[in-house]
């Protein structure tokens, strides 16, 4: 059974500071997500990592996926306000399912 | 290009009633899944269709859950009767098939409440 793990779960960084968010997922896999959530809002797709050493980047944040570590990190540069926000990491499994990991709750502090 | 939809955003029940939840896809999305989040959780699976089909219902708590999508499109959720445990949002989620990034494109979500 596939299972996704992130950490940390909960974030409280201050505003230009740099971390990075980690999810790991116990079986091979070559598809990984991330979402963002908002509160009370759905879930907007961030980034598609498709390959081993796949990087992408938006804005702030740069995802990467190392399909052997079975790990993918997301790298929050000089935060703002604006990524406060709950993200998760999802996996395809064989059956072409998503499996969302719990979720890190990010609160960018003025 | 339309969103998912999802319908009604809120529902506040008793214990024991029922409540049904429906989804319109994304137009020529052939595969429509159904999540439950629960408060401060990850969305987990219910059931996946492709077309019509049911692909993957494992995890669907099948003594008083359903789910059906006529003709390939819209969905329906329902649950009877429902439990406390039960309070949470129902996510629908549709994508295209054989695309390169399989992407899933979420609604805003069904939240349920059962007292």
């Amino acid at each position: 059974e596939l299972k996704v793990e992130q950490n940390p779960l909960f974030l409280s960084m201050q505003e230009g500071k740099n971390y990075t968010i980690y999810c790991n997922y116990s079986t091979t896999s070559d598809r990984l997500y991330w979402y963002r959530q908002d509160p009370g809002k759905s879930l907007e797709s961030l980034f598609v990592l498709l390959s081993n050493g796949a990087v992408k980047q938006e804005g702030r944040l740069m995802a990467s996926l190392d399909t052997k570590a079975r790990l993918s990190t997301l790298h929050i540069t000089a935060a703002v306000h604006d990524l406060s926000a709950t993200y998760f990491c999802a996996v395809v499994n064989y059956g072409q399912n998503f499996v969302f990991g719990p979720g890190t709750r990010l609160s960018v502090l003025p | 290009e339309a969103g998912v939809a999802q319908s009604p955003r809120y529902k506040i029940i008793e214990k024991r009633q029922s409540v049904a939840f429906w989804c319109n896809p994304i137009s020529g999305h052939a595969t429509l899944y159904w999540y439950q989040q629960i408060l401060g959780q990850g969305p987990k699976l219910l059931i996946q269709f492709q077309n019509n089909g049911v692909v993957d219902d494992s995890q669907l708590p099948k003594d008083r859950f359903s789910a059906e999508r006529l003709k390939g499109v819209d969905s329906t959720l329902k649950i009877q009767p429902a439990k406390l445990e039960d309070s949470a949002v129902y996510l629908c989620a549709s994508s295209k098939l054989r695309t390169r990034t399989g992407e899933l494109f979420f609604g805003e979500g069904s939240r349920l409440t059962v007292l």
